[in-house]
């Protein structure tokens, strides 16, 4: 059981190349998502997956794309990268979208991004 | 809108010293509060939970919270700090939106350092 797993651990790309990053779960999570990690701003919600075939915004959402074609994983791309995407990004999962019954998420050790 | 506030930046403490972490939110409903805790190039751990019930809740690792209505807070402590316990701190809260009530808010995070 490996819980949340993110690849690549870092990344450098040149301003307007494309990449995902990937974010698998062996929990069999409904609820899946990505934020962001910046500097005195704690982490912010990019995309959130509440199952398969379901995904919506969350606060950051420009410049990036998600699907989510099975339960297992939730892919974020980028789509033109840029200075501004220079960040930490975890990907999260949790039994259910729903608070009750006592769910917590649980997080991947995240990806270091370096756009330049 | 929701919002969650950690006043404190950083903060040092001598090891065997108690410890004190505030969290404050702004939530109009009974919120479902988080702390989280993140150590250096990891993903973030949760430590402890508050949903409802005793206003007194525990963690592992020795920590625990206590939730004030009337002061909407949710400040973390712990008795006797050891030098394991240097890391950053999170404090979040679930938005309840669209059903999806697992969409944590956080805050901006209090790094601890732990002097010997």
């Amino acid at each position: 059981n490996a819980g949340v797993t993110q690849t690549p651990k870092f990344q450098v790309l040149k301003t307007g190349q494309s990449m995902t990053l990937q974010c698998a779960q062996d929990m069999n999570h409904e609820y899946m998502s990505w934020y962001r990690q910046d500097p005195g701003m704690g982490l912010r919600l990019i995309h959130y997956s509440v199952g398969a075939g379901i995904t919506d915004q969350g606060e950051v959402p420009n410049g990036y794309n998600v699907s989510r074609s099975t339960t297992e994983d939730f892919p974020l791309r980028l789509l033109s990268a840029a200075p501004s995407q220079t960040s930490v990004y975890f990907c999260a999962s949790s039994w259910s979208h729903h608070v009750q019954g006592g769910t917590e998420a649980f997080f991947g050790q995240g990806t270091r991004l370096t756009v330049v | 809108a929701q919002s969650v506030t950690q006043p404190d930046i950083h903060i040092t403490v001598s090891e065997g010293a108690s410890l004190e972490l505030r969290c404050n939110y702004s939530y109009g409903a009974t919120p479902y509060l988080f702390w989280y805790v993140q150590s250096p190039g990891q993903g973030l751990q949760l430590l402890l939970k508050y949903f409802s019930g005793d206003t007194l809740v525990q963690g592992i690792k020795g920590f625990e919270a206590e939730f004030k209505r009337s002061q909407s807070s949710f400040n973390l402590r712990k008795p006797s700090v050891h030098w394991s316990d240097a890391a950053e701190y999170f404090c979040a809260v679930a938005k309840n939106y669209g059903g999806a009530t697992n969409k944590l808010i956080f805050g901006t995070g209090t790094l601890l350092a732990v002097q010997p």
